[in-house]
């Protein structure tokens, strides 16, 4: 079974630059998330789709980040403009209710940024 | 709001020691709770998780974590580890029978030495 795929896996701007992450998850998971990753700390939950409709984005900074799912199946991440504090991972991660009712994540690569 | 507290931040341990990572969570309500490695350079890979039932849970790789509702702690062990156990360890919670988005813990760096 393919896993969660991301692109790029690397990437360096300079502050104020736009960026688009991408993520591709499993075939037939339902559920996307996208989390931020700062060094020496765990993953925070930015936005979780269900399909293509937004589940919750409560600690999504909207004012620079945005994300969609237009078509239920692929997902880009977006911040615009950039600044030095968003250097992290961004992880992509994916679920689908299993026969005994519970859902587990499966998480991609992710892609580490590096604002300048 | 969920949080959760991972006590150690860095454990060095020598092969064949046996391993307690502890964790701790605040949340109200019903939990799902879990245990999340990675590797060098690989992806964040399930260890186990809790949903109800037994609260000793064992995962791959001969871990185990125990559930204590009491004292909110999930803690993981080990009796014997391995150098191959080099890696970074993260405790995490959430609800909906885990649909929900996961909070973490700030992880424990755990290196195993020969």
């Amino acid at each position: 079974e393919a896993g969660v795929a991301q692109s790029p896996r690397y990437k360096i701007i300079e502050k104020r630059q736009s960026v688009a992450f991408w993520c591709n998850p499993i075939s037939g998971h339902a559920t996307l998330y996208w989390y931020q990753q700062i060094l020496g700390q765990g993953p925070k939950l930015l936005i979780q789709f269900q399909n293509n409709g937004v589940v919750d984005d409560s600690q999504l900074p909207k004012d620079r980040f945005s994300a969609e799912r237009l078509k239920g199946v692929d997902s880009t991440l977006k911040i615009q403009p950039a600044k030095l504090e968003d250097s992290a991972v961004y992880l992509c991660a994916s679920s689908l209710k299993g026969t005994s009712g519970i859902y587990e994540q499966f998480f991609g690569p992710g892609t580490r940024l590096t604002v300048l | 709001a969920q949080s959760v507290s991972q006590h150690n931040h860095h454990v060095i341990l020598s092969e064949a020691a046996s391993l307690e990572l502890g964790c701790n969570y605040s949340y109200g309500g019903t939990v799902n709770l879990f245990w999340y490695v990675q590797y060098p350079g690989q992806h964040l890979q399930l260890l186990l998780k809790y949903f109800s039932g037994d609260p000793l849970v064992k995962g791959i790789k001969g871990f185990e974590a125990e559930f204590i509702k009491s004292k909110f702690s999930f803690n993981l062990r080990k009796p014997s580890v391995q150098w191959s156990d080099t890696a970074e360890y993260f405790c995490a919670v959430s609800s909906g029978g885990g649909a929900d988005g996961l909070t973490f813990g700030k992880g424990t760096h755990l290196i195993i030495q020969p």
